[in-house]
This record gives C-alpha cells, sequence and structure tokens, in this order.
C-alpha cells in the first residue's frame, strides 16, 4: 500500500533558488530513499538516510530525517534548469528483503 | 556503477495477446528483483518480489495468475502479461538489488518498459 505523502505535488520556481520537498510515511522504517524521475523515463537514485541517520549532504542535495515525526525533506540548492523532473520517496521496512513503497511524488520544474 | 536493462523499452500489443518483459542485471548478481507499475502521472507500486530458484511474492490485489514472473537465473527475471487488457497499460519498472558488493540496501532500477494494450 501506498504510505509515503509528498508535498506539494508540484512545485515550480526559478533557476537558483532552492527546492524544498516533504515525505512523510505511517508506518516504522529501516531506510528512506529519494529518486528522480524523468518524464516517462526509470529511476534515478539520489541519496539514501537510514533509520538512525538525521541529516545527510550529496552534493547540492540536503535530506532530513525525523522518525518522531515519520518525516523526510529533500532540498535541492541553487536548483538548475536539468533537475526539473518528479521527485519521489521511498521507504524500506524490511532487513534488505524488501521492495519499496514510495511517495506520491513532487514534480518540480525549474523556469530558466 | 551497477545496471539493470529492460526489454522491450515498449510494447503495443492487441487485448487478449500475452507480453513478456525481461529484467536483467548486466553486471552483478541479483538473488531478488522486484517488479513495479506505474500509471501515467501516478507514483510506483510495488507489484511482486522476484527470488531467483523460487516462486514470486505477490503484493496484495496483484493477480499471480496474470502476471508471471520467472526469476530463472541470477541475472534474469521476466514479468509476463497474460491476456492483456487495455487497463493494463502501464509503464513496467524493474529494480534489482546487488549483494555482492556496493550497499545493501540500493535497489538499482531498470529503464522501464511501456506497455500499450490496444
Amino acid at each position: 500500500s501506498q504510505q509515503g505523502e509528498e508535498d506539494p505535488q508540484a512545485l515550480s520556481i526559478q533557476e537558483g533558488e532552492n527546492a524544498t520537498m516533504n515525505c512523510s510515511y505511517k508506518t516504522s522504517i529501516n531506510n528512506l530513499q529519494w529518486y528522480r524521475q524523468n518524464s516517462g523515463r526509470g529511476l534515478v537514485h539520489l541519496i539514501l538516510i537510514r533509520s538512525n541517520e538525521r541529516e545527510k549532504h550529496s552534493g547540492r542535495l540536503r535530506v532530513t530525517l525525523d522518525t518522531s515525526k515519520k518525516s523526510s525533506s529533500l532540498l535541492i540548492t541553487a536548483s538548475r534548469a536539468a533537475d526539473t523532473a518528479s521527485y519521489f520517496c521511498a521507504t524500506a521496512t524490511g532487513g534488505g528483503a524488501d521492495g519499496l513503497t514510495f511517495g506520491k511524488g513532487t514534480h518540480l520544474i525549474i523556469q530558466p | 556503477g551497477a545496471v539493470v536493462s529492460q526489454h522491450p523499452s515498449w510494447v503495443i500489443c492487441k487485448s487478449g495477446t500475452s507480453v513478456k518483459i525481461e529484467c536483467r542485471s548486466l553486471d552483478f548478481q541479483a538473488t531478488t528483483m522486484f517488479w513495479y507499475r506505474q500509471f501515467p502521472k501516478q507514483s510506483l507500486m510495488l507489484m511482486a518480489t522476484s527470488n531467483e530458484g523460487s516462486k514470486a511474492t505477490y503484493e496484495q490485489g496483484v493477480e499471480k495468475d496474470k502476471f508471471l514472473i520467472n526469476h530463472a537465473s541470477l541475472t534474469l527475471s521476466t514479468l509476463t502479461v497474460t491476456s492483456a487488457h487495455p487497463e493494463d497499460s502501464s509503464f513496467y519498472i524493474c529494480s534489482a538489488r546487488d549483494y555482492t558488493g556496493g550497499p545493501r540496501y540500493e535497489q538499482y532500477f531498470g529503464p522501464g518498459t511501456r506497455l500499450t494494450v490496444t
């Protein structure tokens, strides 16, 4: 069942601005991952944060995780037109053998 | 990095026919592969977990007799949509987990297969 919920559903910002997307989930998790999907294409793994971590950075990406609130945020700094895509959070509950439960996604549009 | 391929990239078939989609891990062994379905403008939904050498595990609401999964080797899983109907038209994506190296929890996704049933 779908347990992740992202907000906003869609976000349009100017190039160079920062973009923040949020994700909430319902059950206990082992880890939370963020993926990017360009229109009609496959998924690109962006970053994974484990349940015992609170913040993680990768390049222009910053992910936070608050397990007490069952929420995560993805921040993309200094956005570029190429960042235009749909972004999904996905949670894993098991010890590595489970499939992922995806959120509904945020469609991000970067205006040049 | 780990690469997963899918074949075909897109397929159009007539209602009532069966379609087979292949998912291959190209440079690693995958004892477990996953099949997801994505309807237009929606998120991915896990359909089933495919384990090499054993029966697939299907998510609630997914008909195992309609979506046949075979994981005959450590690098190949197939999804066959039997007696396809227009409502089966969707984007099917597979993923594989690499247990031989790299982050244990990371899944590598294929590029997807777009199925259109007319």
